[in-house]
Protein backbone atom coordinates (compact mmCIF):
# COMPACT_ATOMS: atom_id res chain seq x y z
CA UNK A 1 0.00 0.00 0.00
CA UNK A 2 1.38 3.90 -0.47
CA UNK A 3 1.40 5.79 2.16
CA UNK A 4 3.63 7.54 4.48
CA UNK A 5 5.26 6.79 7.12
CA UNK A 6 7.12 8.56 10.39
CA UNK A 7 8.99 7.02 12.89
CA UNK A 8 9.25 6.72 15.85
CA UNK A 9 5.72 7.01 17.27
CA UNK A 10 7.02 8.43 20.17
CA UNK A 11 10.32 10.12 21.07
CA UNK A 12 11.70 10.94 24.35
CA UNK A 13 14.51 13.67 24.63
CA UNK A 14 16.97 14.64 26.86
CA UNK A 15 17.34 18.77 26.56
CA UNK A 16 20.75 19.81 24.58
CA UNK A 17 20.30 16.43 22.85
CA UNK A 18 19.62 17.03 19.08
CA UNK A 19 17.06 14.26 17.69
CA UNK A 20 15.70 13.19 14.12
CA UNK A 21 12.30 12.11 12.90
CA UNK A 22 12.17 10.28 9.94
CA UNK A 23 9.59 10.45 7.39
CA UNK A 24 9.43 8.29 4.26
CA UNK A 25 6.65 8.13 1.24
CA UNK A 26 6.45 5.58 -1.40
CA UNK A 27 3.73 8.05 -3.05
CA UNK A 28 6.00 9.38 -6.02
CA UNK A 29 5.44 12.92 -4.18
CA UNK A 30 7.55 15.87 -5.76
CA UNK A 31 6.88 18.23 -2.35
CA UNK A 32 6.97 17.02 1.34
CA UNK A 33 5.78 19.03 4.46
CA UNK A 34 6.85 18.96 7.97
CA UNK A 35 4.20 21.00 10.48
CA UNK A 36 4.13 21.24 14.21
CA UNK A 37 0.66 20.59 16.24
CA UNK A 38 0.21 22.01 19.45
CA UNK A 39 -2.54 22.13 21.31
CA UNK A 40 -5.61 24.38 20.28
CA UNK A 41 -2.96 26.14 17.97
CA UNK A 42 -3.68 23.55 15.07
CA UNK A 43 -0.66 23.34 12.56
CA UNK A 44 2.36 25.01 11.58
CA UNK A 45 4.97 25.17 8.85
CA UNK A 46 8.23 24.05 9.68
CA UNK A 47 9.83 23.29 6.51
CA UNK A 48 9.25 21.95 3.07
CA UNK A 49 10.55 20.81 -0.04
CA UNK A 50 9.01 21.15 -3.64
CA UNK A 51 12.14 18.97 -5.09
CA UNK A 52 15.18 16.62 -4.52
CA UNK A 53 18.00 18.93 -2.75
CA UNK A 54 15.54 21.90 -2.14
CA UNK A 55 13.85 23.33 0.72
CA UNK A 56 12.32 26.02 2.13
CA UNK A 57 11.35 27.47 5.55
CA UNK A 58 8.12 27.97 6.48
CA UNK A 59 6.56 29.55 9.52
CA UNK A 60 8.95 28.47 12.58
CA UNK A 61 12.13 26.80 11.11
CA UNK A 62 14.38 28.09 13.60
CA UNK A 63 15.40 25.28 15.69
CA UNK A 64 15.05 22.89 13.39
CA UNK A 65 16.45 21.52 10.10
CA UNK A 66 15.65 19.15 7.61
CA UNK A 67 17.69 17.59 4.91
CA UNK A 68 15.93 16.22 1.15
CA UNK A 69 19.05 13.82 -0.79
CA UNK A 70 16.18 11.56 -1.34
CA UNK A 71 12.31 11.83 -3.12
CA UNK A 72 10.74 9.54 -1.00
CA UNK A 73 12.77 10.81 2.05
CA UNK A 74 12.82 14.11 4.19
CA UNK A 75 13.82 13.56 7.66
CA UNK A 76 13.62 16.95 10.28
CA UNK A 77 16.13 16.81 13.25
CA UNK A 78 15.58 19.25 16.21
CA UNK A 79 18.08 20.36 17.39
CA UNK A 80 18.63 22.07 20.82
CA UNK A 81 18.17 25.69 19.97
CA UNK A 82 14.62 25.02 19.87
CA UNK A 83 13.51 26.11 23.14
CA UNK A 84 10.01 24.40 23.31
CA UNK A 85 10.55 21.27 21.10
CA UNK A 86 7.59 19.10 22.78
CA UNK A 87 4.60 18.42 20.21
CA UNK A 88 3.23 16.18 17.85
CA UNK A 89 5.31 16.78 14.69
CA UNK A 90 3.52 15.35 11.11
CA UNK A 91 5.21 14.79 7.50
CA UNK A 92 2.93 15.24 4.55
CA UNK A 93 2.95 15.02 0.54
CA UNK A 94 1.57 16.36 -2.25
CA UNK A 95 1.75 15.40 -5.91
CA UNK A 96 2.46 18.48 -7.99
CA UNK A 97 4.21 21.71 -6.39
CA UNK A 98 3.31 24.91 -7.25
CA UNK A 99 -0.51 23.57 -7.45
CA UNK A 100 -3.15 24.99 -4.98
CA UNK A 101 -5.54 21.65 -6.00
CA UNK A 102 -3.25 19.43 -4.42
CA UNK A 103 -4.46 18.22 -1.39
CA UNK A 104 -1.61 16.93 0.96
CA UNK A 105 -1.24 13.60 2.35
CA UNK A 106 -0.31 13.01 6.19
CA UNK A 107 1.98 10.16 8.04
CA UNK A 108 0.52 9.47 11.56
CA UNK A 109 2.95 11.78 13.46
CA UNK A 110 5.43 11.34 15.85
CA UNK A 111 5.00 12.51 19.32
CA UNK A 112 8.19 14.24 21.06
CA UNK A 113 8.45 14.78 24.51
CA UNK A 114 11.37 16.76 25.87
CA UNK A 115 12.24 15.47 29.85
CA UNK B 1 -1.24 37.22 4.08
CA UNK B 2 -3.67 34.34 4.17
CA UNK B 3 -5.75 32.63 7.25
CA UNK B 4 -8.43 30.74 8.31
CA UNK B 5 -10.53 31.35 11.09
CA UNK B 6 -12.60 28.36 12.40
CA UNK B 7 -15.29 27.73 15.27
CA UNK B 8 -12.80 26.09 17.89
CA UNK B 9 -14.88 24.41 20.26
CA UNK B 10 -14.82 21.74 21.95
CA UNK B 11 -18.13 20.82 20.89
CA UNK B 12 -20.73 17.99 22.21
CA UNK B 13 -23.45 16.31 20.19
CA UNK B 14 -25.75 13.65 20.71
CA UNK B 15 -25.79 10.79 18.26
CA UNK B 16 -27.56 11.96 15.03
CA UNK B 17 -27.48 15.59 15.72
CA UNK B 18 -27.13 18.25 13.30
CA UNK B 19 -23.42 19.80 12.73
CA UNK B 20 -22.18 22.62 11.68
CA UNK B 21 -18.57 23.84 11.84
CA UNK B 22 -18.01 27.55 10.47
CA UNK B 23 -15.31 28.28 8.45
CA UNK B 24 -14.12 31.84 6.57
CA UNK B 25 -11.06 32.52 5.14
CA UNK B 26 -8.85 35.51 4.10
CA UNK B 27 -6.71 34.85 0.91
CA UNK B 28 -4.31 37.39 -1.85
CA UNK B 29 -5.31 35.00 -4.63
CA UNK B 30 -8.46 32.05 -5.74
CA UNK B 31 -7.85 29.27 -2.86
CA UNK B 32 -8.70 26.19 -3.10
CA UNK B 33 -10.24 24.96 0.73
CA UNK B 34 -10.02 21.61 2.40
CA UNK B 35 -11.59 20.07 5.33
CA UNK B 36 -9.22 17.53 7.00
CA UNK B 37 -10.09 15.33 10.13
CA UNK B 38 -7.81 13.46 12.73
CA UNK B 39 -8.93 10.97 14.50
CA UNK B 40 -7.33 10.31 18.28
CA UNK B 41 -3.66 9.91 17.98
CA UNK B 42 -3.66 10.00 13.93
CA UNK B 43 -2.16 12.15 11.46
CA UNK B 44 -4.97 14.22 9.15
CA UNK B 45 -7.23 12.56 6.45
CA UNK B 46 -8.96 14.95 3.70
CA UNK B 47 -12.68 14.53 4.16
CA UNK B 48 -13.35 17.13 1.25
CA UNK B 49 -12.14 19.64 -0.79
CA UNK B 50 -13.68 22.43 -3.18
CA UNK B 51 -11.30 24.42 -5.86
CA UNK B 52 -13.84 27.03 -7.29
CA UNK B 53 -16.69 29.16 -6.15
CA UNK B 54 -19.68 27.34 -6.35
CA UNK B 55 -18.58 24.20 -5.99
CA UNK B 56 -19.53 21.26 -2.96
CA UNK B 57 -17.61 18.25 -1.86
CA UNK B 58 -18.86 15.87 0.17
CA UNK B 59 -17.57 12.55 1.51
CA UNK B 60 -18.77 10.25 4.48
CA UNK B 61 -22.37 12.14 4.81
CA UNK B 62 -20.33 15.56 5.48
CA UNK B 63 -20.46 18.58 2.62
CA UNK B 64 -19.18 22.11 2.44
CA UNK B 65 -20.12 24.81 -0.47
CA UNK B 66 -16.96 27.43 -1.45
CA UNK B 67 -19.18 31.04 -1.01
CA UNK B 68 -16.43 33.33 -2.91
CA UNK B 69 -18.99 35.85 -2.00
CA UNK B 70 -19.07 35.30 2.24
CA UNK B 71 -15.80 33.97 1.97
CA UNK B 72 -16.45 30.76 3.89
CA UNK B 73 -16.71 27.00 3.48
CA UNK B 74 -18.50 25.24 6.18
CA UNK B 75 -18.61 21.63 6.96
CA UNK B 76 -22.26 20.09 7.53
CA UNK B 77 -23.37 16.39 8.33
CA UNK B 78 -27.26 16.16 8.63
CA UNK B 79 -27.20 13.15 11.23
CA UNK B 80 -23.48 12.68 13.14
CA UNK B 81 -22.47 9.32 14.86
CA UNK B 82 -19.92 8.84 17.74
CA UNK B 83 -17.52 7.42 14.86
CA UNK B 84 -17.63 10.87 14.15
CA UNK B 85 -15.43 12.44 16.88
CA UNK B 86 -12.61 13.98 15.70
CA UNK B 87 -11.07 16.82 15.47
CA UNK B 88 -11.99 19.14 12.31
CA UNK B 89 -9.82 21.15 10.62
CA UNK B 90 -10.40 23.65 7.69
CA UNK B 91 -7.52 24.59 5.65
CA UNK B 92 -6.64 27.10 2.42
CA UNK B 93 -4.43 26.81 -0.52
CA UNK B 94 -4.23 29.48 -2.92
CA UNK B 95 -3.08 29.49 -6.35
CA UNK B 96 -1.97 33.05 -6.00
CA UNK B 97 0.17 32.01 -3.11
CA UNK B 98 2.32 29.35 -2.94
CA UNK B 99 1.13 25.60 -2.63
CA UNK B 100 0.89 25.55 0.99
CA UNK B 101 -2.00 24.82 3.58
CA UNK B 102 -3.07 27.52 5.97
CA UNK B 103 -4.87 25.64 8.62
CA UNK B 104 -7.61 26.95 11.13
CA UNK B 105 -7.05 25.78 14.77
CA UNK B 106 -9.39 23.15 14.44
CA UNK B 107 -12.12 21.95 16.10
CA UNK B 108 -12.77 18.95 18.77
CA UNK B 109 -16.28 17.26 18.19
CA UNK B 110 -17.21 14.26 20.91
CA UNK B 111 -20.29 12.44 19.40
CA UNK B 112 -21.96 10.53 22.68
CA UNK B 113 -24.72 7.63 21.68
Amino acid sequence: DGGITQSPKYLFRKEGQNVTLSCEQNLNHDAMYWYRQDPGQGLRLIYYSQIVNDFQKGDIAEGYSVSREKKESFPLTVTSAQKNPTAFYLCASSPTPGSSYNEQFFGPGTRLTVL
Amino acid sequence: GDSVTQMEGPVTLSEEAFLTINCTYTATGYPSLFWYVQYPGEGLQLLLKATKADDKGSNKGFEATYRKETTSFHLEKGSVQVSDSAVYFCALSDWGGSEKLVFGKGMKLTVNP
